[in-house]
């Protein structure tokens, strides 16, 4: 079956832009997980769903930072008023219990 | 507080071994193990729940030392394509998102 995807691949964004991020899990996966990876780093957790709920998004660096999955499957990252420490690979994972990560969306703000 | 991996970078010719540690300062529910092409997403290896078992296939296989909050990952005869980054990622008991260290970059020469 299809694994993780995510969309768009890569975001050029101005400094002070909105950017919303997409992520389609592998079907029937009841958690979904959102990591922001910088170069040379590993990845480092946001924000956690199980279903449409949100149980965590105790990594989520500020309040511009804002993630949503309304009917339990696919999920939105959004970052408002983008700022160039905000540049990062973001990366979703799905999960029933080992977590599968799609290939990450690389958003460069300049 | 992220778990600590070592060593940092690692060269082999084809066909050596390889160790790569995980420790954490945190009580561990489970470790998990991925390695990390350059550009792609971190790809699931195995899981190790607390309980000290040892998993393996093929020629990579693995220990978790629960009493030492430690885990190590073993790369037997190791082939070309097991080039990458290797990341240890730590659930403790209180959650589910994974914490992943800061990881091992793992160069085969032939």
């Amino acid at each position: 079956g299809a694994g993780v995807s995510q969309s768009p691949r890569y975001k050029v964004a101005k400094r002070g832009q909105d950017v919303a991020l997409r992520c389609d899990p592998i079907s029937g996966h009841v958690s979904l997980f959102w990591y922001q990876q910088a170069l040379g780093q590993g990845p480092e957790f946001l924000t956690y769903f199980q279903n449409e709920a949100q149980l965590d998004k105790s990594g989520l660096p500020s309040d511009r930072f804002f993630a949503e999955r309304p009917e339990g499957s696919v999920s939105t990252l959004k970052i408002q008023r983008t700022q160039q420490e905000d540049s990062a690979v973001y990366l979703c994972a799905s999960s029933n219990y080992e977590q599968y990560f799609g290939p990450g969306t690389r958003l460069t703000v300049t | 507080q992220q778990p600590v991996q070592s060593p940092q970078a690692v060269i082999l010719r084809e066909g050596e071994d390889a160790v790569i540690n995980c420790s954490s300062s945190k009580a561990l529910y489970s470790v998990h193990w991925y390695r990390q092409k350059h550009g792609e997403a971190p790809v699931f290896l195995m899981i190790l729940l607390k309980g000290g078992e040892q998993k393996g296939h093929e020629k990579i296989s693995a220990s978790f030392n629960e009493k030492k909050q430690q885990s190590s990952l073993y790369l037997t005869a190791s082939q070309l394509s097991y080039s990458g980054t290797y990341f240890c990622g730590t659930v403790n008991n209180a959650g589910n998102m994974l914490t992943f260290g800061g990881g091992t970059r793992l160069m085969v020469k032939p």
